[in-house]
């Protein structure tokens, strides 16, 4: 099993700072097939960014995915009132797994 | 507009069966460009990938998992199920349904259920 551990646990940045989030996967991720999603409280997670770096139908462009192997970023170039929330990376290379999450809050 | 709708019991006593239906509209289970999922989540926890299934029957689950989960799929009805065994509190979570695209296997989720809380107690 691929384990993803997600760095930082939690982010206190204020609206307009850019924020960086990091994934680290325990093998290569093949083919960098990695998704990002945001998940608000008491809603379904959202997909934000898939094949490490595609951003999603919808998805504003202050939201960038990059990286490959083991080590992938997410990357709000300045962060929105609606961006506070926790963050997800999904390895679907083999078997799906999900890191712990990133929980992005205002400061 | 796709939409996916979990159902099914709230509560489940310890070493009974889970079982879940997700029922989908606004497109057809049978499509060869996706597979269909079930993603749980603790409360206050992340995500764990459950399992997934393509229209044919073809189905892929958690290998931590794998011992207890059942997924199956009803093609007339639009409708696929997640059945879990012998479950424990452990199991307490809320369970996503989930439209996955197929990349040459199940991939990222493109669609949710809201998702439904299961509780497992006696």
């Amino acid at each position: 099993e691929i384990v993803l551990t997600q760095s930082p646990g939690t982010l206190s940045l204020s609206p307009g700072e850019r924020a960086t989030l990091s994934c680290r996967a325990s093998q290569s991720v093949s083919s960098s097939y990695l998704a990002w999603y945001q998940q608000k409280p008491g809603q379904a997670p959202r997909l934000l960014i898939y094949g490490a770096s595609s951003r999603a139908t919808g998805i504003p462009d202050r939201f960038s995915g990059s990286g490959s192997g083991t080590d992938f970023t997410l990357t709000i170039s300045r962060l929105e009132p609606e961006d506070f929330a926790v963050y997800y990376c999904q390895q679907y290379g083999s078997s799906p797994t999900f890191g712990q999450g990133t929980k992005v809050e205002i400061k | 507009q796709l939409q996916l709708q979990e159902s099914g019991p709230g509560l489940v006593k310890p070493s009974e069966t889970l079982s879940l239906t997700c029922t989908v509209s606004g497109g057809s289970i049978s499509s060869s460009s996706y597979y269909w999922g079930w993603i749980r989540q603790p409360p206050g926890k992340g995500l764990e990938w459950i399992g997934s299934i393509y229209y044919s029957g073809s189905t892929y689950y958690n290998p931590s998992l794998k011992s207890r989960v059942t997924i199956s799929v009803d093609t007339s009805k639009n409708q696929f199920s997640l059945k879990l065994s012998s479950v424990t509190a452990a199991d307490t979570a809320v369970y996503y349904c989930a439209r996955q695209l197929n990349c040459g296997g199940d991939c990222w989720v493109d669609y949710w259920g809201q998702g439904t809380l299961v509780t497992v107690s006696s």
